[in-house]
């Protein structure tokens, strides 16, 4: 099945500077990758996604890349906000029905 | 529209005994999830259901049970609870796009 490793498990940041979580499949059918926040006694929420046929998305201040050759995606989050702390999940999926997630990131953006 | 809801909020039980969680969602989607989110571990599927009548076994499925009767409802039961398994448990459904929707969790002590 799919193995997902997600790098660092924590990643303190100042304010306004940029955090980077990266994570890495086993998989290589698997097409497609989300990224999920989690707020603290909150539920996940799916901030974006890429699929096997993009290399790079962007949202506002949050991109994802993808490098289907090495198995590898990531999250960049410019200008970080005291909101944006909360844990952030990858996940991959090799088959169009469920998902693997990664252990999860907390970043902490200090004011 | 309540989206996908989860009951009970917290509960306590003593080893050996059984309780079902239930998750409900009035989206109308096909697939439904349970996951357990413990420290450290990310979120693991332990059943999922793939449409009204169907289950499926995730990465963690022993010591557990689940019914799909209904599309809206998808319950998830522990026959013999055991220390292991306490946990916060989340549902999450999803229709033919990919993104998941989560449930607000239950957070189970097995004493």
């Amino acid at each position: 099945g799919e193995n997902v490793e997600q790098h660092p498990s924590t990643l303190s940041v100042q304010e306004g500077d940029s955090a980077v979580i990266k994570c890495t499949y086993s998989d290589s059918a698997s097409n497609y990758f989300p990224w999920y926040k989690q707020e603290l006694g909150k539920r996940p929420q799916l901030i974006i996604d890429i699929r096997s046929n993009v290399g790079e998305k962007k949202d506002q201040r949050i991109a994802v890349t993808l490098n289907k050759t090495a198995k590898h995606f990531s999250l960049h989050i410019t200008e970080t906000q005291p909101e944006d702390s909360a844990v952030y999940f990858c996940a991959a999926s090799s088959g169009y029905s469920t998902l693997t997630f990664g252990k999860g990131t907390m970043l902490l953006v200090s004011p | 529209n309540a989206g996908v809801t989860q009951t009970p909020k917290f509960r306590v039980l003593k080893t050996g005994q059984s309780m079902t969680l239930l998750c409900a969602q009035d989206m109308n989607h096909e697939y439904m999830y349970w996951y357990r989110q413990d420290p450290g571990m990310g979120l693991r599927l332990i059943h999922y259901s793939v449409g009204e009548g169907t289950t499926a076994k995730g990465e963690v499925p022993d010591g557990y049970n689940v019914s799909r009767l209904k599309k809206q409802n998808f319950l998830l039961g522990l026959e013999s609870a055991a220390p292991s398994q306490t946990s916060v448990y989340f549902c999450a459904s999803r229709n033919t796009g990919r993104e998941q929707y989560f449930g607000p969790g239950t957070r189970l002590t097995v004493t």
